[in-house]
């Protein structure tokens, strides 16, 4: 079955750029779906098909896709930010959703 | 707007059986997949399986092949999944949801239920 590779977390500061990545055998040929999910709360889409943001998440949320890794860029990464981040592709050979071990993102 | 509406927390005892259901609105039942997965406390997102309310078509992750069933009742828009032979690692929230605009399973997942909790303990 299709594996997704998070790392556990990452912790930036105020005001820098935080990178999540998801890597996956030739991931960059799949669509990656990232989800952010702060405690107790249900898992939200911010970035779909790669690159596309949903209605209401800022333009300093950003994601892209290439060979092995897609990556979730968070800019000007602020307090509110901070929350456990899920990427996750459909497998086409099994016809199941896969999703990443999540990484927790902490703003220091 | 799009609503997914869980049924209540449930404490079952090793062994036993729970099933979850998810009441559908503001939308066409049959015209979206249902995905349901779950997240034990701490832990992350882990997908039990689709259900296509149109067809009652299923499919379930290796690990739920031979606990899960998911059925509809398009007379209610409710989808419910039953999981077998509960042990305490089932201990978990579990979630009905939905894809976004695009009716397949494998759309991106844009609408989310509020979680129904199961605890297994005996």
């Amino acid at each position: 079955s299709y594996v997704l590779t998070q790392p556990p977390s990452v912790s930036v500061a105020p005001g820098t750029t935080a990178r999540i990545t998801c890597g996956g055998s030739k991931i960059g040929s799949k669509n990656v779906h990232w989800y952010q999910q702060k405690p107790g709360q249900a898992p939200v889409l911010v970035i779909s098909y790669d690159a596309d943001r949903s209605s209401g998440i800022p333009e300093r949320i950003s994601g892209s896709n290439s060979g092995i890794t897609a990556t979730l860029t968070i800019s000007r990464v602020e307090a509110g930010d901070e929350a456990d981040y899920y990427c996750q592709v459909w497998d086409s050979n099994s016809d199941h959703v896969v999703f990443g071990g999540g990484t927790k993102l902490t703003v220091l | 707007q799009v609503q997914l509406v869980h049924s209540g927390a449930e404490v079952k005892k090793p062994g036993a059986s729970v099933e979850v259901s998810c009441r559908a609105s503001g939308y066409t039942f049959t015209d979206y997949f249902i995905h349901w997965v779950r997240q034990a406390r701490g832990q992350g997102l882990e997908w039990i399986g689709w259900i296509n309310p149109d067809t009652g078509d299923s499919e379930c992750a290796q690990n739920f092949q031979a606990r899960v069933t998911m059925r509809r009742d398009t007379s209610t828009s409710t989808v419910y999944m039953q999981l077998a032979r509960l042990t305490s690692d089932d201990t978990a929230v579990y979630y009905c949801a939905r894809p976004s605009y695009c009716s397949t399973a494998s759309c991106p997942i844009a609408y989310w239920g509020q979680g129904s909790l199961v605890t297994v303990s005996s």
